[in-house]
């Protein structure tokens, strides 16, 4: 059975830092790589995908696969007290496409 | 473009009871899938359509849970009878899944909070 493993946190950066957060997984065959983010209370909305190893830049966002070590990571730059949620990490199943996600991680930005 | 519509937004029930939960998907979008989300975990898929076929459903437990998507459009999660275990968000997302053969992104509709007492 695929896994995906997380830190559930919480993880406490101050405004303005770097919150890395960190992901791995067991299926070596896996293609492409999702990050979540999840407001308390709210349902889980795509802020990155990743499908090629090295880093990906969005804006604050920085997502970076590591295919050999089978990890990914997620790192917001400038960390804003908006940025406070859960982020989860998701791998698709080969061929099916559903996604097996980690139990996420809970990144609090403080003012 | 209107997202995934789902219903009713919270239901709370007795134990044994039954309940039904609604799903609208985006329009055009071949590929529905149920989650289920318990408190501090993350989603876990319950069962994947495409189109009106199901495409797995392997962690359904069929014992209790069932769900179709007759039209190919909408679908329908129920459950018969509720546990207390059953308590959890059940979110419901859709995605394109065209031919190109990538992961389309999911777009997860806004849940429905069940309370089993």
């Amino acid at each position: 059975q695929k896994e995906v493993e997380q830190n559930s946190g919480p993880l406490s950066v101050p405004e303005g830092a770097i919150a890395s957060l960190n992901c791995t997984y067991s299926d070596r065959v896996s293609q492409s790589f999702f990050w979540y983010r999840q407001y308390s209370g709210k349902s889980p909305e795509l802020i990155m995908s990743i499908y090629s190893n090295g880093d990906k830049e969005d804006g604050r966002f920085t997502a970076q696969l590591n295919k050999a070590s089978q990890y990914v990571s997620l790192l917001i730059r400038d960390s804003q007290p908006s940025d406070s949620a859960t982020y989860l990490c998701a791998v698709p199943d080969t061929g099916r496409r559903a996604l097996t996600f980690g139990s996420g991680t809970r990144l609090q930005v403080q003012p | 473009e209107a997202g995934v519509a789902q219903s009713p937004r919270y239901k709370i029930i007795e134990k044994r009871q039954s309940v039904a939960f609604w799903c609208n998907p985006i329009s055009g979008h071949a590929t529905l899938y149920w989650y289920q989300q318990i408190l501090g975990q993350g989603p876990k898929l319950l069962i994947q359509f495409q189109n009106n076929g199901v495409v797995d459903d392997s962690q359904l437990p069929k014992d209790r849970f069932s769900a179709e998507r007759l039209k190919g459009v909408d679908s329908t999660l129920k459950i018969q009878p509720a546990k207390l275990e059953d308590s959890a968000v059940y979110l419901c997302a859709s995605s394109l899944d065209g031919s190109s053969g990538s992961t389309d992104t999911q777009y997860f509709g806004p849940g429905t909070r069940l309370t089993v007492l």
